[in-house]
């Protein structure tokens, strides 16, 4: 069975422009979360989605930041606009309705902000 | 503030012997534990989960313990592997609750 997916696996980019990370969850999933992981703060979660809605996005650190879930097999992670600081892996992950079902990671994006 | 804390950074082990890996948390209200594993560039796997109904649980060469008096849990391996080289993170979450805190990881490195 595919995983979860994350496209971009690397991206670089220049402070200011606007950056796009993108998840596919494993199919039958109703839950989908997005997570930073940085030397300083650790894996740290940003937003979770059920069925589609977003649940608790207090992790979102600014309005820079946005994440849509459009439809059950696809969400995006919006930087805009970009900063320096905001240079690190991004992985989303998915869980079953289960809450005692662990979630599944996908690979990351990691991203660089010049 | 930091609800859930692995202050080891790094654990060196050799083959063959058990490996312990340590997390404290400090909210009393978390009732579920879970191990991850990680390796580089790859996301984390879970390993092995405990609810606080348990003080253990068992798989295979892992097995996690929990002390909830002391708000502590631990991951043994054993006998530890050149595989079982990675950082590992613990997490804790409220039953019903999707949201997981993570600790800030332990990289374990098993030595031939």
């Amino acid at each position: 069975d595919a995983g979860v997916i994350q496209s971009p696996r690397h991206e670089v980019t220049e402070m200011g422009q606007e950056v796009t990370l993108r998840c596919k969850p494993i199919s039958g999933h109703d839950y989908l979360f997005w997570y930073r992981q940085t030397m300083m703060r650790g894996l740290e979660l940003l937003i979770y989605f059920n069925n589609n809605v977003p649940i608790d996005d207090s992790g979102m650190p600014e309005d820079r930041f946005s994440a849509k879930m459009p439809n059950a097999s696809f969400s995006t992670l919006k930087i805009q606009p970009s900063e320096p600081r905001d240079s690190a892996v991004y992985f989303c992950a998915s869980s079953p309705v289960n809450s005692n079902q662990p979630q599944h990671f996908g690979d990351g994006t990691r991203l660089s902000i010049l | 503030d930091q609800q859930v804390k692995q202050n080891s950074p790094s654990l060196s082990v050799q083959e063959g012997r058990i490996s312990i890996l340590n997390c404290d948390y400090t909210n009393s209200m978390f009732d579920y534990f879970l191990w991850y594993k990680k390796y580089p560039a790859e996301g984390p796997t879970f390993l092995i989960s405990i609810s606080s109904i348990k003080d253990k649980n068992e798989d295979g060469r892992f097995t996690v313990f929990l002390n909830k008096s002391a708000k502590h849990l631990s991951l043994h391996i054993v006998p530890s592997q050149p595989g079982d080289s990675a950082v590992y993170f613990c997490a804790a979450s409220f039953q019903g609750a999707q949201k997981l805190v993570f600790g800030q990881g332990t990289r374990l490195t098993i030595n031939p």
